[in-house]
């Protein structure tokens, strides 16, 4: 398995413009997780899907993100319009949660800009 | 709600010292606790995990529940070690997805 895939790794664009970030489970995980890490606040939860149906959306800064996960293996998180505070880096994680090993597996991430 | 705290933002030692990274939590019910470590720029990696008590790189972590307390500790620090290390706390509960409340995050730094 490849592991948890994220795209793009990094992305550089202007205020106001919108931004998709993408994410690729690990095939049989059945949660997803979306986190934003800064410098200043650490490692954030956003939202979260459990069966790809979003459970708690409550860390999503405000309306101007948004997270979908239309099927088990793909979700996006957009921002629209993008802000130069929503500069960080984007994780995704998935997991099994059937039993076992209960450890998140983490993307690469997206390291955004925002200019 | 559950909470977990990382009270050194930084941390450096001297390769071959001991060095131990804090980390308490509060959480009303029963918790399972995690390690992370993220090297320079790379991905979050599961470094160990209470429930398992192994020793992973040379690292383990005993959770205290007297003192709501799952330092992580290593008797000889080595450079390669330098990283940004996360404590993490996911409810101890079978059902639904099991979030993970990270904290803050301690960057180890290991000087030669």
């Amino acid at each position: 398995d490849a592991g948890v895939i994220q795209s793009p790794r990094h992305e550089v664009t202007e205020m106001g413009q919108e931004v998709t970030l993408r994410c690729k489970p690990i095939s049989g995980h059945n949660s997803l997780f979306w986190y934003r890490q800064t410098m200043m606040r650490g490692l954030e939860l956003l939202i979260y899907f459990n069966n790809n149906v979003p459970i708690d959306d409550s860390g999503m800064p405000e309306d101007r993100f948004s997270a979908k996960m239309p099927n088990a293996s793909f979700s996006t998180l957009k921002i629209q319009p993008s802000e130069p505070r929503d500069s960080a880096v984007y994780f995704c994680a998935s997991i099994s949660g059937t039993g076992g090993d209960y450890g998140y597996t983490f993307g690469s991430g997206t390291r955004l800009t925002v200019v | 709600a559950q909470r977990v705290t990382q009270p050194e933002k930084l941390l450096s030692v001297f390769k071959g010292a001991p060095v131990e990274l804090k980390c308490n939590y509060s959480y009303s019910g029963s918790p399972e606790l995690f390690w992370y470590v993220q090297y320079s720029r790379q991905r979050l990696q599961l470094l160990l995990r209470h429930i398992s008590r192994e020793s992973i790189k040379g690292f383990t972590a005993d959770l205290n529940k007297g003192e709501t307390s799952f330092h992580l500790k290593k008797p000889f620090a080595q450079e390669e070690d330098s990283a940004m290390y996360y404590c993490a706390l996911s409810p101890l509960s079978s059902g639904s997805a099991r979030q993970l409340t990270f904290g803050s995050g301690t960057q180890l730094t290991v000087l030669p």
